[in-house]
């Protein structure tokens, strides 16, 4: 069985412009998770996705938003980027919402010029 | 909220020997699940290890194994037969039995482990 893919791998923006990360879980997997990872914040939960919604969200500005589509594949968006926007995305695939164990995708580089 | 530390910035070992990972964390709930990941060089985050707090048994896989005690909070990775690819930086985390927000993990600050040959 496939893992979970993430789309792009690696990714350069300059500031104020806007991206589009893509992730899609292993199959039939349908909870998607969001983290960002950076060397000073450390990995950070962003948010959550079940059944085409969002069931929870971490402590992000609202310039970072995401879906997820009735296959269970998940984009996050993030809109006029920021320096610090720049780190590591990894996404996240759960059978269920409530079942223990998150699978990784490999993440998305981001950098911001 | 719940927060995990742990507090060896970086660890280590001689290939062949047995290292111990060290994790606290600290929550108010009661029923919830403590992971290991490991993340080498290449970045993909990989479970090691997972144990559930309502099991009094440590978990095992192969030459991982944790000790998890769960009144002092603590749940450290002994490594046995240490290999070259263990080399990563390993990450403890923390996820809620809740349903509610149960999706999400806490991650530790990680513990740079090294082998040396």
């Amino acid at each position: 069985k496939a893992g979970v893919t993430q789309t792009p791998r690696y990714l350069i923006k300059t500031r104020g412009q806007q991206v589009t990360l893509s992730c899609s879980p292993i199959s039939g997997h349908r909870s998607v998770s969001w983290y960002q990872q950076t060397p000073g914040q450390g990995l950070q939960f962003l948010f959550e996705y079940f059944s085409e919604t969002q069931r929870n969200k971490g402590n992000f500005p609202g310039r970072f938003s995401g879906r997820q589509f009735s296959n269970s594949r998940s984009e996050m968006n993030v809109s006029t980027l920021e320096l610090g926007d720049s780190a590591l995305y990894l996404c996240a695939s759960s059978l269920r919402q409530g079942t223990d164990t998150q699978y990784f995708g490999p993440g998305t580089r981001l950098t911001v010029l | 909220a719940q927060t995990v530390t742990q507090s060896q910035p970086e660890m280590s070992v001689q290939e062949a020997e047995t290292v111990t990972l060290s994790c606290t964390y600290d929550t108010s709930e009661s029923d919830y699940y403590l992971f290991w990941y490991k993340q080498p060089p290449s970045r993909q985050m990989i479970l090691v290890i997972r144990q559930e707090a309502y099991k009094q048994q440590n978990a095992t896989e192969n030459r991982f194994s944790v000790n998890f005690q769960k009144a002092a909070k603590s749940f450290s990775l002994k490594i046995s037969d240490s290999q070259l690819g263990d080399a990563a930086m390993y990450f403890c985390a923390y996820r809620s039995a809740r349903l509610q927000g149960a999706q999400k993990l806490v991650f530790g600050q990680g513990t740079r482990l090294t082998i040396n040959p």
